[in-house]
């Protein structure tokens, strides 16, 4: 079975592009998460989906960021414009029993 | 409020000697526990799990026990190998009521453990 999938694996842009992140999460999971991990804050969990419905964006950094859910097979996130502070690893996780969360490989970002 | 603490790092350690890794939380109530694993250039991998109290979780020779006394999760292998180098994590689950479906992870900072040949 694929895990699951996130695009791309790499990016490095210039301050004040958009950036678009994919998510493809395991089919059958109805929670899908973003978080993002830096050296000095850790991991970080930035919106929570159930069932495509977005349930707790709290951690979202501000309104430069955005995430979708249109169905239960894809998830984006995008920053715009992005800054050099949003340089991170972005993990997309999702879930079928609470807890056990199956990650992807991450998206390293780098905004010069 | 609900916190996570972790044993910080990094943990050096020599090929086949024992691992603990303490794990401790605040809550309230019994949440569930969890150890995660990440290895270099990749994402975090569930490990082991317990979901009440005096439950061992167990997988890959590693172990944890939930131990209401001491609010406590430690993880631990008898013998760790090059391969075990990694960051660990150790969330614990929280509900929150007041949205429906509102489950999360609460996670501690992750320890890094180093293991040398």
């Amino acid at each position: 079975d694929a895990g699951v999938i996130q695009s791309p694996r790499h990016e490095v842009t210039e301050m004040g592009q958009e950036v678009t992140l994919r998510c493809k999460p395991i089919s059958g999971h109805n929670s899908l998460f973003w978080y993002r991990q830096t050296m000095m804050r850790g991991l970080e969990l930035l919106i929570y989906f159930n069932n495509n419905v977005p349930i707790d964006d709290s951690g979202m950094p501000e309104d430069r960021f955005s995430a979708k859910m249109p169905n239960a097979s894809f998830s984006t996130l995008k920053i715009q414009p992005s800054e050099p502070r949003d340089s991170a690893v972005y993990f997309c996780a999702s879930s079928l029993v609470p807890g056990e969360l199956f990650f992807g490989e991450g998206s390293r970002l780098t905004v010069l | 409020g609900d916190s996570v603490t972790q044993m910080e790092g990094p943990v050096t350690l020599s090929e086949e000697a024992f691992l603990t890794i303490n794990c401790t939380y605040t809550a309230t109530g019994y949440p569930s526990l969890f150890w995660y694993v990440q290895y270099p250039g990749e994402g975090l991998q569930l490990l082991l799990k317990a979901t009440k109290a005096d439950d061992k979780g167990s997988n890959k020779g590693f172990e944890a026990t939930y131990r209401k006394e001491t609010t406590s999760f430690h993880l631990e292998k008898g013998s760790v190998q090059v391969s075990d180098s990694a960051v660990y994590f150790c969330p614990r689950g929280v509900v929150w009521l007041y949205r429906d479906s509102n489950y999360q992870l609460i996670w501690g900072a992750g320890t890094k453990l180093i293991i040398k040949p």
